[in-house]
């Protein structure tokens, strides 16, 4: 069992489409982050949420840290090729030293 | 390029093998970690060092080490390597030992036949 679900693990959309993607614990976390991989790269970081409720944008990228600060969101408006990639969410439980946890991903592919 | 680098890119080698993995930190980052990702198992943590000492140890196989030199670079040892052990191998790096970023490197490829 994966300490950070993420949903769905395959998404293919036509170009311009909307989409939203999910990580879900049932830990809490200090900080979450989101990175985008591509084939035979390393994963690139996009954004950090620590607080609870906290919303950052990225350009088309909407990112929300669940109240709880169990779970996470990450919305793409207006999808393009460029975003196709592994998205992958990350976090750092509360409480001492504790290292990262990687979600296993959201593999999505952007049609032209 | 997040300024982390590996070597090498690609490596082929036999079962029983030994083989070492080499990564250079961003300029001014002092933790080091290393990851292996694989199709079913997702970007698994090994091992992190912070300046040369050893910081945090995730599911790292008692057939691997590593250690981070006063350069800060970091090696990876894989010995008796199995057909499983086929995987990327991605180093990151971080300034802080205790860190909400990472930034990655490009991984090593090794494929054991």
């Amino acid at each position: 069992t994966q300490l950070l679900e993420q949903s769905p693990q395959f998404l293919s959309i036509q170009e311009g489409e909307n989409l939203t993607v999910y990580c879900n614990s049932s830990s809490v976390f200090s900080s979450l982050q989101w990175y985008r991989q591509e084939p035979g790269e390393g994963p690139v970081l996009l954004v950090t949420v620590v607080t609870g409720g906290e919303v950052k944008k990225l350009k088309r990228l909407t990112f929300q840290f669940g109240d709880a600060r169990k779970d996470s969101s990450l919305h793409i408006t207006a999808a393009q090729p460029g975003d196709t990639g592994l998205y992958l969410c990350a976090g750092r439980r509360s409480g001492g030293y504790q290292k990262v946890t990687f979600g296993i991903g959201t593999k999505l592919q952007v049609i032209p | 390029d997040s300024g982390v680098t590996q070597t090498p890119k690609h490596l082929i080698t036999a079962t029983g093998q030994r083989v070492t993995l080499r990564c250079s930190p961003r300029s001014g980052d002092l933790s080091v970690y290393w990851y292996q990702q694989s199709l079913d198992q997702g970007l698994q943590f090994l091992i992190q060092y912070y300046n040369g000492e050893e910081r945090a140890k995730g599911n790292i196989l008692e057939r691997f080490s590593a250690q981070q030199f006063p350069d800060l670079h970091s090696e990876l040892n894989l010995s008796s390597l199995e057909l499983g052990d086929s995987a990327l191998y991605f180093c990151a790096s971080s300034v802080a030992p205790v860190t909400h970023e990472q930034y990655f490197g490009p991984g090593t490829r090794l494929t054991v036949t």
